[in-house]
């Protein structure tokens, strides 16, 4: 199957301080990459969607100045937490896919953010 | 937009137990996918099944998307089955089209 990267896969930093958290698509082309948030015991929500070249489009709800995305390529999407805060603390799970609009989706392993 | 119900929301099982998950969904759907998530958090992809019947190992799924649900079932489980299975579908138009909308999930513990 095909396989996502994501990196870091924890990280711990200080109240107001910006994470990137790179997304990666190691054997295939993703036209489309997507990004979702995990609260502890819960499902996943979606954050955004962003295609290669484009825009990203952000989920209702979602600050876009606070999450920012940036998928510069086919196989490389990123995601930076701006002036982090403790409320920012949570899984953040990228996936993306390679075909179609609603082709099968394949998910990076997750990164831990911690916001002291 | 499209509702994604799964059921039993919890289930515990011996080892050697066979088990059926049910996603229900409201809407038609161009793609359903079963995921299990591992302990580390890992999306593992199980099934890429909008209808029809696969098989894969001790795993089998059914969507019949005329009647809006799919089932997962797992024969013969183990301990390293455990963990949270989620369905996710991607809806045929209108609002929630262009994502997948997750189920709350099934949490399954496996005992020995």
């Amino acid at each position: 199957g095909a396989v996502v990267s994501q990196h870091p896969s924890r990280v711990i930093c200080k109240s107001g301080t910006s994470v990137k958290i790179e997304c990666r698509s190691l054997d295939f082309q993703a036209t489309t990459m997507f990004w979702y948030r995990q609260f502890p015991k819960k499902s996943l929500m979606l954050m955004a969607t962003s295609n290669e070249g484009s825009k990203a489009t952000y989920e209702q709800g979602v600050e876009k100045d606070k999450f920012l995305i940036n998928h510069a390529s086919l196989t490389l999407s990123t995601l930076t937490v701006t002036s982090a805060h403790p409320e920012d603390s949570s899984f953040y799970i990228c996936s993306a896919t390679s075909g179609g609009a609603y082709n099968e989706q394949f998910f990076g392993p997750g990164t831990r953010l911690t916001v002291l | 937009g499209i509702q994604v119900e799964q059921s039993p929301p919890d289930l515990i099982l011996q080892e050697g137990a066979n088990s059926t998950l049910r996603c229900n969904f409201s809407d038609s759907v161009n793609n359903l996918q079963w995921f299990h998530q591992n302990p580390w958090g890992q999306l593992i992809n199980l099934f890429y099944i909008p209808s029809g019947t696969k098989q894969n190992g001790r795993l089998s799924a059914t969507t019949v998307a005329t009647e809006r649900y799919s089932l997962l079932y797992i024969s013969s489980s183990q301990t390293t089955d455990s963990g949270v299975y989620f369905c996710a579908v991607w809806r045929a138009g209108g609002t929630s089209y262009g994502k997948l909308t997750f189920g709350q999930g099934t949490i399954l513990t496996v005992h020995p």
